[in-house]
């Protein structure tokens, strides 16, 4: 079993719906749950970040957590053509600053459909 | 504020050969961790710098060895270079405190 697991995709979705994109990871004792957007040919880049279980919030991005069920998930509301990209989930099982060592996922391709 | 900064950002090399990846993180912050992503896959941890000491170290063979400088710029080296090490190399930087990581935009390199 991968220790974090993406749908590969691709997932294509049209322009204005939302966006739904899952991870699982193995590591009970994860503490930190990330979602990196990677362009084609360019460095991931950080869109959120969670903690908790539930849900959390930043502007068209909703990041959700259950820890019970070892599952995270990315939605995007009012999807636009520039959110097409490779997005990617990681896990840190750490929780003590200093020791930060993320596991990706293989990422999940979005296409946004005009 | 910059980014954080890598170098070269394309290199081609052959078999055999080493190379040294140079990275610099935003100011301010600490540690410095060093990512292989091959093609098609999500990166891959290879190293973790904290304050000039090794905080963890990855799956990765001794061909790779990486340091931290005092004024928390890294480098990533690779010795006896394989087919199989043709990736982007991604270093990322972490403020104090937190556990983010900013991702630099990565180091190409292409062995022949």
């Amino acid at each position: 079993q991968k220790e974090v697991e993406q749908n590969s995709g691709p997932l294509s979705v049209p322009e204005g719906a939302i966006a739904s994109l899952n991870c699982t990871y193995s590591d009970r004792g994860s503490q930190s749950f990330f979602w990196y957007r990677q362009y084609s040919g360019k460095s991931p880049e950080l869109i959120m970040f969670i903690y908790s279980n539930g849900d959390k919030e930043d502007g068209r991005f909703t990041a959700q957590l259950n820890k019970a069920s070892q599952y995270v998930s990315l939605l995007i509301r009012d999807s636009q053509p520039s959110d097409s990209a490779t997005y990617l989930c990681a896990v840190n099982p750490a929780s003590n600053f200093g020791n930060e060592k993320l596991t990706f996922g293989t990422g999940t391709r979005l296409t946004i459909i005009p | 504020d910059a980014g954080v900064t890598q170098s070269p950002t394309h290199l081609i090399k052959t078999r055999g050969q080493q190379v040294t990846l140079r990275c610099s993180p935003i100011s301010g912050h600490k540690s410095v961790s060093w990512y292989q992503q091959v093609l098609g896959q999500g990166p891959q941890f290879i190293f973790q710098y904290y304050e000039k000491e090794e905080r963890g170290r990855g799956n990765f063979p001794d061909r790779f060895s990486a340091r931290q400088f005092p004024n928390y710029s890294s480098e990533l080296n690779v010795n006896a270079l394989l087919l199989g090490d043709s990736a982007l190399y991604l270093c990322a930087s972490t403020p104090s405190g937190v556990e983010t990581q900013y991702f630099g935009p990565g180091t190409r390199l292409l062995v022949l």
